[in-house]
């Protein structure tokens, strides 16, 4: 069956980075591309951006330019998202998602929690 | 960006009730919209996409309908299950944004 498993919980202090993870089974990976939405605290979801799993094409948010990365690792069918400069408003549940073209996520993973506290 | 204004925010609605919700975007979309169910402390579970087409699994209480800038999901005969916080995401363009929620309570 389709599964997407992320990694562990993190607190993270304000200016680090985290990188999360996102394991993939169950289907081609790089049929596919990931896409990253996060929820802090009591509030919605907010898309933070895609990758194409097979060329490695991204796109990102506005608000998360330059402080996000997206990459993927086919060899092992992980997606990775990498934030920097971390701030305490980046406290949220980061999910992965599976996507393809305008369809919509139809796969997600179980969440990760990112704590940013000093 | 698209905006995608969802309403209600909340409703409280009983068992065997038939509910709607809203989402109006702030330019069209075609049909390219999905609805999301997300219960606490779970990921959001996709129920509609295509504006009206049923993800496999979803009970046929849910539909969907609207295309352009007005949808509607709806809730035919109101279960305990379906306490939830309903979200619309409009995938026409990016980024791929999400209304902010409808939360509902079965009483």
């Amino acid at each position: 069956q389709i599964q997407l498993v992320q990694s562990g919980a993190e607190v993270k202090k304000p200016g680090a980075s985290v990188k999360v993870s996102c394991k993939a089974s169950g289907y081609t990976f790089i049929s596919f591309g990931i896409s990253w939405v996060r929820q802090a605290p009591g509030q919605g979801l907010e898309w933070m951006g895609w990758i194409n799993a097979y060329s490695g094409k991204t796109n990102y948010a506005q608000n998360l330019q330059g402080r996000v990365t997206m990459t993927t690792d086919t060899s092992t069918r992980t997606a990775y998202m990498e934030l920097r400069g971390l701030r305490s408003d980046d406290t949220a549940v980061y999910y992965c998602a599976r996507v393809q073209g305008y369809h919509p996520f139809d796969y997600w993973g179980q969440g990760t929690l990112v704590i940013v506290s000093s | 960006d698209i905006q995608l204004t969802q309403s209600p925010s909340f409703l409280s609605a009983s068992v065997g009730d038939r509910v709607t919700i809203t989402c109006r975007a702030s330019q069209g979309v075609s049909t390219y919209l999905a609805w999301y169910q997300q219960k606490p402390g779970k990921a959001p579970k996709l129920l509609i996409y295509a504006a009206s087409t049923l993800q496999s699994g979803v009970p046929s209480r849910f539909s969907g309908s609207g295309s352009g800038t007005e949808f509607a999901l709806t809730i035919s005969g109101l279960q305990p299950d379906d306490s939830a916080t309903y979200y619309c995401q409009q995938l026409n363009i990016y980024p791929r944004t999400f209304g902010q929620g409808t939360k509902v309570e079965v009483k």
